[in-house]
């Protein structure tokens, strides 16, 4: 069975500090793609990355920065000098190569005080 | 790119009407549309997938009879709720895919609130 596990419920951190979320997930299968969803108190989730399961190479966009390691099966989510705009709840998901559903984390509230 | 709009994005109704949410794909045709339900400070539940022209897939649990999901074009799904109760009243978010491509795009979604 497929899983994502978001151990952290909420982190709060105080404005340019570098936060770390976490995310785990649980898979058989070889082939896969890991995404990031941003949802702000909007409420409309906004699409971050994905990356496949074959290519571990680690990316970088502006503040943001993306660490995947098979070997841990983790897929964890930097922001590098945090501002309060990043304040939401981030999920972590996975979809399996033939699959049609999403399977999500249960989400990290990150709350970014000025 | 990949814009999804959500219509109404909030709604009230009386117990035993019924409610219809759109989900439009605006630049792109989105041949399968997922249809979600988050309670508050939780993560999405996926009711149903629908692929253009063909009939929902229902996720366990969810009465088909009850949340009628209709994908007529490439571009459009409808989510009816049908003789809705205060338990129905949730976020409703829907989400849209390209063939071939993995992301799915979000729209904003629909708060319903049934009185």
């Amino acid at each position: 069975a497929q899983k994502v596990t978001q151990a952290q419920t909420e982190i709060s951190v105080v404005e340019k500090e570098d936060v770390t979320l976490d995310c785990v997930y649980e898979t058989r299968d070889t082939t896969y793609y890991l995404f990031w969803y941003k949802q702000p108190p909007s409420g409309e989730l906004v699409f971050l990355i994905r990356r496949n399961s074959f290519d571990e190479q680690n990316e970088i966009s502006g503040r943001y920065s993306w660490n995947f390691q098979k070997s841990t099966s983790s897929f964890n989510f930097t922001i590098t000098a945090s501002q309060v705009v990043d304040s939401a709840v981030y999920f972590c998901a996975l979809l399996m190569e033939y699959g049609n559903k999403l399977v999500f984390g249960a989400g990290t509230i990150l709350r970014v005080k000025s | 790119g990949a814009v999804v709009s959500q219509h109404p994005s909030r709604v009230i109704c009386k117990s035993g009407t019924s409610v219809k949410i759109e989900c439009r794909s605006l630049d792109f045709q989105a041949t399968t549309m997922f249809w979600y339900r988050q309670f508050p400070k939780q993560s999405l539940m996926l009711m149903a997938t629908s692929n253009e022209g063909s009939k929902a897939t229902y996720e366990q649990g969810v009465e088909k009879d009850k949340f009628l999901i209709n994908h007529a074009s490439l571009t459009l799904s409808t989510l009816t709720v049908t003789s809705a109760h205060p338990e129905d009243s949730s976020f409703y978010i829907c989400s849209a895919r390209e063939a071939g491509r993995y992301e799915q795009y979000f729209g904003p979604g629909t708060r319903l609130t049934v009185t």
